[in-house]
């Protein structure tokens, strides 16, 4: 079975320092892994995926994650954190036939 | 990308009583997606639905509580059936679009009475 583990609930920076949010992934396979945000009362925004080609992605504003398969992690990084970054954000794991399995959720607050 | 919208945005229902709410995509779609997101949580999927096959349910969930028709390629609904206060959540719709991307709708905010 796959699952997705993000290490932390709450993560608190402020406004122009690095962000990091953590995210581990179980599977026997090379997976397909996203990332997601939700601002509050908003939809799902995909961010950035993986899907077996280039190891470091870059997404939308500013986001990156990079795959480490020796690691099962598949951590968003951005070097300065904006105040409208200030959301909660989701790593899903997908295996190849099967269905998106998300994380619990980690929720960033931008301090200014 | 897809655009992707729900009906209703919100609703406040009384329990033993049914919502059935609807997802209109822009674009057509093979694979549709229902998922539910109790509060302060995280998302689970409910079922998949594809045109002209019976949707699949995950553990969990079932056709009685959870109703799913999908006459088309753009447009899917989630019925909530005998509601309680537990079924409190919003639920989305997504679509598979490319690349096993899934774009998501703005979801339904349903509170049970």
């Amino acid at each position: 079975a796959q699952s997705v583990t993000q290490l932390d609930s709450h993560v608190s920076v402020s406004e122009g320092t690095p962000v990091l949010l953590r995210c581990n992934y179980s599977s026997s396979y090379s997976p397909s892994l996203f990332w997601y945000v939700q601002h509050p009362n908003k939809g799902l925004q995909l961010l950035l995926k993986y899907t077996s080609a280039a190891t470091l992605v870059k997404g939308i504003n500013g986001f990156e994650a990079e795959f480490k398969k020796s690691e099962t992690s598949f951590h968003l990084t951005k070097p300065s954190a904006h105040m409208s970054d200030a959301a909660e954000y989701f790593c899903v794991v997908l295996l190849y036939g099967q269905n998106f399995v998300f994380g619990p959720g980690t929720r960033l607050s931008v301090l200014p | 990308s897809a655009v992707i919208s729900q009906k209703p945005s919100r609703d406040i229902c009384q329990r033993g009583t049914s919502l059935t709410i609807q997802c209109q995509v822009d674009s057509q779609v093979t694979m549709m997606f229902w998922y539910r997101q109790q509060p302060g949580q995280s998302l689970t999927l409910i079922a998949t639905a594809n045109q002209g096959s019976e949707a699949t349910y995950e553990s969990g969930f079932v056709i009685d509580k959870f109703p799913i028709s999908r006459p088309n390629l753009t447009f899917s609904t989630l019925t909530v059936s005998n509601m309680s206060p537990e079924d409190s959540s919003i639920y989305l719709c997504s679509v598979e679009v490319q690349d096993y991307e899934q774009y998501f709708g703005p979801g339904t905010r349903l509170t049970v009475t």
